[in-house]
């Protein structure tokens, strides 16, 4: 069964950081793309970034460039997003997502339970 | 990167069809077939119901279609049920960031 677990949410205050991470289960890891996409409360679907199978083609929402970095261990069959520079518009549920493929073109067939980052003073 | 255009809701009885529509441009939705439909019920995480257009993944009803034409792509659910009310999300790759989400339908059934 696919699993993905993710973490590290919480309150931080306009400007600082948070590492976000996701525990994936269930199948084999490096044959498949990630992403994540976030949903602010009450809003809709964001994408925010994704990572090909060997971190060879990364991407960014313009929202989110220059601040956020994608990054997974393949060895530890995790995915990660580093988020800097954190705005209030960035509070939003955060979900980790497996793609149906290797590239990043292909659609997000299983999701996370989202972890929720909340960017307050 | 323009979200993509959806109702913002439909409505229908049980046992009618419904469609969304969700319309995007000649960068997404009328370049590529990558086009994907996601169902979420509220305070749930959004699940698979369309790929690549019009592929159902393994476990979804095939009550649930997908279609595209031009720049715009269509979910049409028949034979409504009370469970197939939730938000419902298209989105398309892009020729510029990989992925644009449409903001969203509220599906209601009467």
């Amino acid at each position: 069964e696919v699993q993905l677990v993710e973490s590290g949410g919480g309150l931080v205050q306009p400007g600082r950081s948070l590492r976000l991470s996701c525990a994936a289960s269930g199948f084999t890891f490096d044959d498949y793309a990630m992403h994540w996409v976030r949903q602010a409360p009450g809003k809709g679907l964001e994408w925010v970034s994704g990572i090909s199978w060997n971190s060879g083609s990364i991407g960014y929402a313009d929202s989110v460039k220059g601040r956020f970095t994608i990054s997974r261990d393949n060895a530890k069959n995790s995915l990660y997003l580093q988020m800097n520079s954190l705005r209030a518009e960035d509070t939003a549920l955060y979900y980790c997502a497996k793609a149906g493929g290797i590239q990043l073109w292909s659609a997000f067939d299983y999701w996370g339970q989202g972890t929720l980052v909340t960017v307050s003073s | 990167q323009s979200a993509l255009t959806q109702p913002p809701s439909v409505s229908g009885s049980p046992g009618q069809s419904v469609t969304i529509s969700c319309t995007g441009t000649s960068s997404d939705v009328g370049s590529y077939n990558r086009v994907s439909w996601y169902q979420q019920p509220p305070g749930t995480a959004p699940k698979l119901m369309i790929y690549e257009v019009s592929n159902r993944p393994s476990g979804v009803p095939d009550r649930f279609s997908g279609s595209k034409s031009g720049n715009t792509a269509s979910l049409t659910i028949s034979g409504l049920q009370a469970e197939d009310e939730a938000d419902y999300y298209c989105s398309s790759y892009t020729s510029s960031s990989p992925w644009v989400f449409g903001g969203g339908t509220k599906l209601t059934v009467l």
